[in-house]
């Protein structure tokens, strides 16, 4: 069994709908980050949590640390939000473990 | 903005063949890791770096692999004997507080 689970694999939005993506992890953590990864293969750190909430811009990330469950959410999306959504939990030994990943494609 | 720089962008080399992954971490940070994705699968950890030493590693990471921090600006992997199965996108990474990602090193091992 994964780690780090998510929800969707894969998901379809037209331009402007509200987006939800959900991470769910069986280990203890120090942090969770969310990244993006563009088809070019580079990781972009979007946001660490440890409690709460945070938002920047149109994306906003939470945490629930007791029930082991972060969603990203997107709101108004747009085409260049197009790219491979991923959750990581960073164990207690500090190294990052990785979600399979969830593919947006946001259409016009 | 800083920025971890990984070279080079891709690498072809013969099985059995030795690579130097070379990478330059954000000049403040503290930690260091390699991480690798193979096509179509998920990012895995390899191996922690921290106080000039190896503070964790993967089982992946045997005794084909070695890192090395030789200047104080460079972080290196060294697979000595590459074979076919390490061919897959290797990331550096270091941080302070949050992660930054290298852009990665495309490995191709014929």
């Amino acid at each position: 069994k994964n780690e780090v689970e998510q929800s969707p694999q894969n998901l379809t939005a037209q331009e402007g709908e509200f987006i939800t993506i959900n991470c769910s992890y069986s280990v203890g953590i120090s942090a969770l980050h969310w990244l993006q990864q563009h088809p070019g293969g580079g990781i972009v750190s979007l946001f660490m949590l440890s409690s709460g909430k945070k938002k920047h811009g149109r994306l906003i990330a939470t945490i629930n640390i007791q029930e082991k469950h972060s969603s990203l959410h997107i709101t108004a999306s747009h085409p260049r939000d197009s790219a491979v959504y991923i959750c990581a939990v960073r164990s207690y030994t500090d190294k990052l473990i990785f979600g399979t990943g969830t593919r947006l494609q946001v259409f016009p | 903005e800083p920025e971890v720089t990984q070279t080079p962008s891709h690498q072809v080399t013969q099985m059995g063949q030795e690579v130097i992954l070379r990478c330059v971490p954000i000049s403040n940070h503290l930690y260091f890791y390699w991480y690798r994705q193979i096509l179509g699968q998920k990012v895995e950890f390899l191996v922690s770096f921290y106080n000039n030493e190896i503070s964790e590693k993967s089982e992946i990471f045997d005794d084909q692999f070695s890192v090395e921090r030789p200047d104080g600006s460079n972080f290196t992997l060294k697979i000595r004997s590459t074979k076919l199965e390490d061919s897959a996108m290797y990331f550096c990474a270091s941080r302070r507080g949050g992660v930054a990602f290298g852009s990665g090193t495309q490995l191709s091992v014929l």
